[in-house]
């Protein structure tokens, strides 16, 4: 069965970090491109990251720019998102999802929730 | 930024057929993606690539997109499909790389 499964999620202070984390089964990790999306309490998806299957591009949106890190270690079959500075407004749940060439996401994970809050 | 618009909410009777809409600048040259989300749940893809469905989505759900609007149909609309439903193209000018539409809740009267 294809799977995403993420990790790492709870509460944190302003200003505070988090690693968040997502581990893949099923298929062949390795030759899927990524992304993370998050969704806010109430509100729709909101991409946040994406990164090639070889890592060579990584992309993010202007939001997290500066603050977020993507990487991913195809070894592990796993896809991480190190957050940094995080701020009131990035509480949300984060998703990973495996990107078909078509540039859309064929697989979600269940989602892992942070909280950034004092 | 690249923005799609959806309207808020669409109300459709069992049976009938629901008609979202997903309008942006020329959306018609780009390829537009559809997902449902259920209350706690992660989105599932319905349609991908303008009117194409993944293995296991239901003949009644198809999709259109031509000018500046697409759109997502439900046929025979069951009360398992009330959910939220949210477009969404790859918009390599934009900084949004994944740009989603502001998504639609369809309630099954």
């Amino acid at each position: 069965e294809v799977q995403l499964v993420e990790s790492g999620g709870g509460v944190v202070q302003p200003g505070g970090s988090r690693r968040l984390s997502c581990e893949a089964s099923g298929f062949s990790f390795s030759s899927y491109n990524m992304n993370w999306v998050r969704q806010a309490p109430g509100k729709g998806p909101e991409w946040v990251s994406h990164i090639s299957s070889g890592s060579r591009d990584i992309y993010y949106a202007d939001s997290v720019r500066g603050r977020f890190t993507i990487s991913r270690d195809n070894a592990k079959n796993s896809l991480y998102l190190q957050m940094n500075s995080l701020r009131v407004e990035d509480t949300a749940v984060y998703y990973c999802a495996r990107v078909l060439f078509g540039n859309y996401m064929d697989v979600w994970g269940k989602g892992t929730t942070v909280t950034v809050s004092s | 930024s690249y923005v799609l618009t959806q309207p808020p909410s669409v109300s459709v009777a069992p049976g009938q057929t629901a008609r979202i809409t997903c309008g942006g600048n020329n959306i018609g040259s780009k390829s537009v993606h559809w997902y449902q989300q259920k209350p706690g749940q992660a989105p599932v893809l319905v349609v991908y690539d303008d009117s194409e469905r993944p293995s296991g989505i239901p003949e009644r759900f198809s999709g259109s997109n031509s000018g500046n609007t697409a759109t997502l149909t439900i046929s025979r609309v069951e009360a398992g499909d009330e959910a939220d439903y949210y477009c969404q193209v790859w918009d390599s000018r934009s900084d949004h790389h994944y740009v989603f539409g502001t998504g639609t809740k369809v309630t099954v009267l």
